[in-house]
């Protein structure tokens, strides 16, 4: 079936520092790659997505390409900020319909002044 | 325009308790999804709704577990009795299109504990 993989946290930056959060997948056909993030007390949110090989997702400074051949869609920042502190989630929908969506376990970051 | 709210926020009851769930998907979503957390390991879904029908229940861990959905509105999701590895984080999400292209969007979760 269907899985994600990605890297354990807790993740702890300090402001401005750069971020890569690493996540793999394994799946049948072609998926759809999200990162959702979880902020303090709130509840889950797109952050950005990629449907299709080589496409590049990016919001709020965030960035990540969808690797085929790799099976990878790493979450990137250039400078973190305070308030990018949260839980990130990588995850997948395949095709087909109306397929449930796929999370990783989620990575914790905080970042300190 | 009011997004996907859960009820209640924090539950904490005993083993073989009941306690129940209640989602209110975006207005005019006729996708809603349940999704647990247990213990800071992955989302894992439980199952989805397409107005007032179950599309795919094939995470629900087992018959204890009770998900409706009356009129296509707002969900419920029962647990009885409960057990400590119910323990977790229980997210409803609900999207207008399919999952693959759009956007789930997410309650704040409601965190049932059992002791």
């Amino acid at each position: 079936g269907d899985s994600v993989t990605q890297m354990e946290g807790p993740v702890t930056l300090s402001e401005e520092a750069f971020l890569t959060i690493n996540c793999t997948y394994t799946a049948t056909g072609y998926p759809s790659l999200f990162w959702y993030v979880q902020y303090p007390g709130e509840g889950l949110q797109l952050l950005l997505k990629a449907t299709k090989a080589d496409d590049k997702g990016s919001n709020k400074g965030f960035e990540a390409t969808y690797r085929k051949e790799t099976t990878s869609f790493h979450l990137e920042k250039g400078s973190v900020q305070v308030s990018d502190s949260a839980v990130y989630f990588c995850a997948l929908s395949n095709s087909g319909g109306y397929q449930k969506v796929t999370f990783g376990t989620g990575t914790k970051l905080q970042v300190i002044p | 325009e009011a997004g996907v709210t859960q009820f209640p926020s924090h539950s904490v009851i005993e083993k073989g308790q009941t306690v129940t769930l209640r989602c209110d998907p975006i207005s005019g979503h006729d996708n809603l999804y349940w999704y647990r957390r247990v213990m800071g390991k992955e989302i894992k879904f439980l199952l989805h709704f397409v107005k007032e029908s179950k599309q795919d229940e094939s995470g629900m861990p087992n018959n204890r577990f009770l998900a409706e959905r009356t009129g296509g509105t707002y969900s419920t999701l029962k647990v009885q009795p409960a057990e400590l590895e119910d323990s977790g984080v229980y997210f409803c999400a609900s999207s207008q299109g399919r999952a693959r292209t759009g956007e789930l969007f997410f309650g704040e979760g409601s965190r049932l504990t059992v002791l």
